[in-house]
């Protein structure tokens, strides 16, 4: 079976530009989770979307969004991009169950550089 | 509040035994995990253990729970030059679902 999907790997945006990173989970999750990694950091949280609702949301700013669709791949968008917004992102899915601590399962990410 | 800490470095020789350390400091823990990203790549899960157990093995992994100093171990048996990673360790919290990363610790094997 595949693991999760991300596209693309890697990305090069100029500062105030808005970018678009996509996710397909496994087959199968229904969850799916964005976090930023910065260099030398672990994974911080951005959203977490179960069933296409919103479940969580991290310290980020608005210009973070992000959507879920009936086939459960998801979407983060970035809007006014910042230089400090360069970082790869990591999708990561959970199994189909609806309970909490559930394991996550990570994509390889988008290497998003700002120029 | 959540705050996973890890020692950043750990250099060991092939054939060792490899001990990850971390701490947490959240008493409502509930999930424990390792993660290992290697260089380019995500994170891939290596194992969990729930709050409830003081110990799991699986294969040349140990993972060691002490919750009354709230510290957690990873230790990789016999180490390989393909052990040679980043490895995170995380928590999450009763109800939650999202988990808190360390900054990890990078592993280096030398031959």
């Amino acid at each position: 079976d595949a693991g999760v999907t991300q596209s693309p790997t890697h990305l090069i945006k100029t500062r105030g530009q808005q970018v678009t990173l996509r996710c397909s989970p496994i087959s199968g999750h229904k969850s799916v989770s964005w976090y930023q990694q910065v260099l030398g950091q672990g994974p911080q949280f951005i959203f977490q979307y179960y069933e296409k609702e919103e479940r969580g949301r991290g310290n980020f700013p608005d210009r973070f969004s992000a959507r879920q669709f009936p086939n459960y791949s998801s979407e983060l968008n970035v809007n006014a991009l910042l230089l400090g917004d360069s970082a790869l992102y990591l999708c990561a899915s959970s199994p189909k169950d609806d309970r909490p601590n559930q394991p996550q399962h990570f994509g390889d990410g988008t290497r998003l550089s700002i120029l | 509040g959540e705050d996973v800490e890890q020692s950043l470095f750990l250099s060991v020789r092939e054939g060792d035994s490899s001990v990850i350390n971390c701490t947490y400091t959240d008493s409502s823990s509930t999930y424990l995990y390792w993660y290992k990203q290697e260089p380019g790549a995500g994170l891939q899960l290596l194992t969990y253990i729930f709050s409830n157990m003081d110990m799991k093995q699986d294969q040349r992994l140990t993972v060691l729970l002490n919750k009354k100093d709230k510290h957690l171990s990873l230790r990789i048996a016999d180490t390989q030059t393909g052990d040679s990673a980043i490895y995170f360790c995380a928590e999450s919290v009763r109800g939650s679902y999202i988990p808190t990363f360390g900054r990890g610790t990078s592993l280096i094997v030398h031959p």
